[in-house]
């Protein structure tokens, strides 16, 4: 069946460092793919997304670019700040499996200043 | 525009009783809802999900049931809590085809003591 497969954490950076975290899937159909956000104590938020091969998702200085030969969907930010301190999620939608979405196990970030 | 409502936020159940969680979203009609669990180091657990009233798929046989009494309604159950139902529990809907994206409530902490 479909799956998403995420680094494990934690992950611990600096302020202003890089930030990447891999995400890889398997899928029987051809799916779309998105990353959430989790704060403490909340529910998830839309980070971003991307529906087709080679489309790029951005928001708030995360990007994530669908790799449909190498199955994977990699978010990255250039230099992150404490308030991203939170855990991520990736997760596809493929209408071959069902409606629901499909979750990694998250990976949880820590930025210290 | 849409939201979604979810309560309680925090829940302390004694083992043995019964659980009633509620969701409700507004703003839009015939969302496909559903429930996740989320145990630590264990990622988001679909429960169950629902294309419309009184159309409930469960995916983990378990302790627990939902029912869609309404169009915007969802309601996670039990008749006797586990210690092992213990969790964040999260409704989402979702409008429209698969690849779009769910939009979570702020979800519940449930604690079987």
């Amino acid at each position: 069946g479909d799956s998403v497969t995420q680094m494990e954490g934690p992950v611990t950076l600096s302020e202003e460092a890089f930030l990447t975290i891999n995400c890889t899937y398997t899928a029987t159909g051809y799916p779309s793919l998105f990353w959430y956000v989790q704060y403490p104590g909340e529910g998830l938020q839309l980070l971003l997304k991307a529906t087709k091969a080679d489309d790029k998702g951005s928001n708030k200085g995360f990007e994530a670019t669908y790799r449909k030969e190498t199955t994977s969907f990699h978010l990255e930010k250039g230099s992150v700040q404490v308030s991203d301190s939170a855990v991520y999620f990736c997760a596809l939608s493929d209408l071959q499996a069902g409606t629901a979405l499909i979750f990694g196990k998250g990976t949880t970030l820590s930025v210290s200043s | 525009s849409q939201t979604i409502h979810q309560w309680p936020a925090t829940l302390v159940q004694p083992v043995g009783s019964p659980l009633s969680l509620e969701c409700t979203v507004e703003g839009t009609s015939n969302p496909n809802l559903y429930w996740y669990r989320q145990a630590a180091g264990r990622g988001l657990q679909l429960l169950f999900y629902s294309v419309g009233i009184g159309q409930i798929s469960s995916e983990v046989p378990q302790n627990l049931s939902a029912s869609r009494p309404q169009d915007r309604q969802f309601i996670l159950s039990s008749k006797k809590l586990l210690l092992s139902d213990s969790g964040f529990y999260l409704c989402a809907w979702r409008q429209g085809p698969w690849n779009t994206e769910a939009f979570f409530g702020q979800g519940t902490r449930l604690t079987v003591v």
